[in-house]
């Protein structure tokens, strides 16, 4: 079973520039979220989608990312303008099943430097 | 608002030790995840704990959970270098009809001869 595919895995970009990331989840895994890791803290959640419909995104900074998950599958999170505070990893993760056992599963992620 | 509490955050362990991880929260939930992460890589998940009472082991890493005490802990048994990474706890929060995952801070884990 392929995982979770992220891309691109490294981005350097100036600040006030834009950004987005593209997320492909694990075949069948309705929903999908977003996270922010800051080096040396824990991943925080910035957006969750349940098929394509977004059911958390309460952390999500709302005047500079957006994210959309068009079909229900694949997602992209975008950023504009960066600041020098966005660098970190975003993480993407899907699960099959967001009450149950409520597995995530992660994928590899996109490295951000904002210069 | 949940909390999600980890210590030590950073852990230098001699091979061949034992060690213990506590992961503390701060309001109900009966779904605790251990995830690992080695520098530079994702996020690995070790156990899925879920209800009180519960204890999952593989080789060498035990975690265990009490709701009432709202505590997990995950526990090293003869330490080796292999065990060098980040552990996180993650905790289950309801809300909106949904669930999602608070984490801790991590916990740095470095095993030395």
């Amino acid at each position: 079973e392929a995982g979770v595919a992220q891309s691109p895995r490294y981005k350097i970009i100036e600040k006030r520039q834009s950004v987005a990331f593209w997320c492909n989840p694990i075949s069948g895994h309705a929903t999908l979220y977003w996270y922010q890791q800051i080096l040396g803290q824990g991943p925080k959640l910035l957006i969750q989608f349940q098929n394509n419909g977004v059911v958390d995104d309460s952390q999500l900074p709302k005047d500079r990312f957006s994210a959309e998950r068009l079909k229900g599958v694949d997602s992209t999170l975008k950023i504009q303008p960066a600041k020098l505070e966005d660098s970190a990893v975003y993480l993407c993760a899907s699960s099959l099943d967001p009450g149950g056992v409520f597995e995530q599963y992660f994928g590899p992620g996109t490295r951000l430097t904002v210069t | 608002e949940l909390k999600v509490e980890q210590n030590p955050l950073f852990l230098s362990m001699q091979e061949g030790k034992n060690y213990t991880i506590y992961c503390n929260y701060s309001t109900t939930s009966d779904r605790l995840y251990w995830y690992r992460q080695d520098p530079g890589k994702s996020l690995e998940s070790l156990f899925v704990l879920l209800s009180n009472g519960a204890v999952k082991q593989e080789g060498r890493l035990m975690a265990s959970l009490d709701t009432k005490a709202r505590l997990s802990t995950l526990h090293i048994t003869a330490a080796v270098h292999d065990l060098s990474a980040t552990y996180f706890c993650a905790v289950a929060m309801f809300s909106g009809g949904y669930n999602k995952l608070i984490f801790g801070a991590g916990t740095r884990l470095a095993v030395h001869p």
